[in-house]
């Protein structure tokens, strides 16, 4: 069974101070892993998708990392309006019956951050 | 419409009773996901459908749950005899096809109480 794990739970910086939240994963070869941000009563933002160890991706102050067993997601010189729940998910590369497209969320990290 | 529109966005009922969510995905989108959130958790897959392919219902928590898609567009999931625990706020999100499954776009959802 695929399984994401975040943390910290919870995060809280000052602006401008740098930081990283981890996603760590076991899934049945990986298709993909991905970012999602969410603000209290809305649905979750796509940020990012990463498709293999090694590769990264930036916007802005977030910048995404991938390892074959974990993700983190960089936050450089944060700013109040970063402050949201971040979400990992991951979907695996089986392509059996129709479970193909199914992504598998973690619980999510709740950054604040204080001006 | 220019987003995923899901619909009432507030219900609240009462144990037993029988309710029905709404669920527009984007226009020209071929998949769509259904997810439920309780308060302060992640997101918690539930169903998804892909074109004309058999749905994958592997989240579905209970018999009392189940969904349909009319027409490759709207979806409608339905919860029979409510309990308590079906409180939460139930997710839509649509994909379009062809791309590789990662960027998933998330309506604001249908916060459900049952008293």
């Amino acid at each position: 069974e695929d399984q994401v794990t975040q943390s910290p739970e919870a995060l809280r910086l000052q602006e401008g101070e740098s930081s990283s939240l981890n996603c760590s994963y076991t899934v049945s070869g990986l298709r993909g892993l991905f970012w999602y941000r969410q603000d209290p009563g809305k649905g979750p933002e796509f940020l990012f998708t990463l498709y293999s160890a090694g590769e990264e991706k930036e916007k802005e102050r977030l910048k995404a990392t991938l390892t074959k067993k974990e993700s983190f997601l960089h936050i450089t010189a944060p700013k109040p309006e970063d402050s949201a729940t971040y979400l990992c998910a991951v979907q695996a590369g089986y392509a059996g019956g129709t479970s193909y497209g199914k992504l598998t969320f973690g619980q999510g990290t709740i950054l604040t951050v204080h001006p | 419409g220019a987003g995923v529109s899901q619909s009432p966005s507030n219900k609240v009922t009462e144990k037993g009773k029988d309710v029905e969510l709404r669920c527009d995905p984007i226009s020209g989108h071929t998949a769509l996901y259904w997810y439920r959130q309780s308060l302060g958790q992640g997101l918690e897959f539930l169903i998804y459908f892909q074109g004309n392919s058999a749905p994958d219902k592997s989240g579905l928590p209970s018999d009392r749950f189940s969904a349909e898609r009319t027409g490759g567009s709207v979806s409608t999931l339905t919860i029979q005899r409510t309990q308590q625990e079906d409180s939460a706020v139930y997710l839509c999100a649509s994909r379009l096809t062809g791309t590789r499954g990662g960027e998933l776009f998330f309506g604001e959802g249908s916060r459900l109480t049952v008293l």
